[in-house]
């Protein structure tokens, strides 16, 4: 069975600081992994995708993953935080037709 | 690209009612998928269309619930005798294979 775990529930940085958002899979075969962005009171939009391409993946907004096998990690960063970046961000894994994901973070941009 | 739209964003209804909602995929996307959100929670696949036919139903879709997708266009969710504990966000997505975008959903509230 396929799953994420996303580490920290809630992560705070400063306005301008790195954005680090972590996301660990586990998968029995190489998966495709996503991360999503969700404001309130909305669906989700997608950031960006891994799909055994690159193992760097750029998104829009200024995000980027890496995908790292031998770490089984996915993690979400972008240098300079925004305030319009204050949102749910959630990680998914796929192999089939269904998404399995994460329980989420909640990011709070501090002024 | 008018995106993924849901109708309606919002229901309310008493215990023992039937709602049904409404999805209309990317014109394109031959996929059509339904999953549900609770309150801090990420998403949880519901059932998935390739054109008209539904080939995977979660065991959370209980007999209650029903999803049909006429024609391979749009997609209806119905629920009858809402309970309570239905009450969620009711989200579907598009996709032409392993990328999902997703609509604003419908949020529904069983009193």
């Amino acid at each position: 069975a396929q799953s994420v775990t996303q580490l920290g529930s809630h992560v705070s940085v400063s306005e301008g600081a790195l954005v680090l958002l972590r996301c660990n899979y586990s998968s029995s075969v190489p998966p495709y992994l996503f991360w999503y962005v969700q404001y309130p009171n909305q669906g989700l939009q997608l950031l960006l995708k891994y799909t055994s391409a690159a193992t760097l993946v750029k998104g829009i907004n200024g995000f980027e993953a890496e995908f790292k096998k031998s770490e089984t990690s996915f993690h979400l960063t972008k240098p300079s935080a925004h305030m319009s970046d204050a949102a749910e961000y959630f990680c998914a894994v796929t192999r089939s037709e269904k998404l399995t994901f994460g329980t989420g973070t909640r990011l709070t941009i501090i002024p | 690209d008018t995106g993924v739209s849901q109708d309606p964003r919002h229901k309310i209804t008493k215990r023992g009612q039937n709602v049904t909602f409404r999805c209309d995929p990317i014109s394109e996307h031959n996929r059509l998928y339904w999953y549900r959100q609770t309150l801090g929670q990420g998403p949880e696949f519901l059932t998935y269309f390739q054109n008209e036919a539904q080939l995977e139903k979660s065991r959370l879709l209980s007999d209650r619930f029903s999803a049909e997708r006429p024609k391979g266009s749009f997609s209806t969710l119905e629920i009858q005798r809402t309970e309570q504990g239905d009450s969620a966000m009711y989200l579907c997505a598009s996709g032409p294979q392993e990328t999902q975008y997703f609509g604003p959903g419908t949020r529904l509230l069983v009193l």
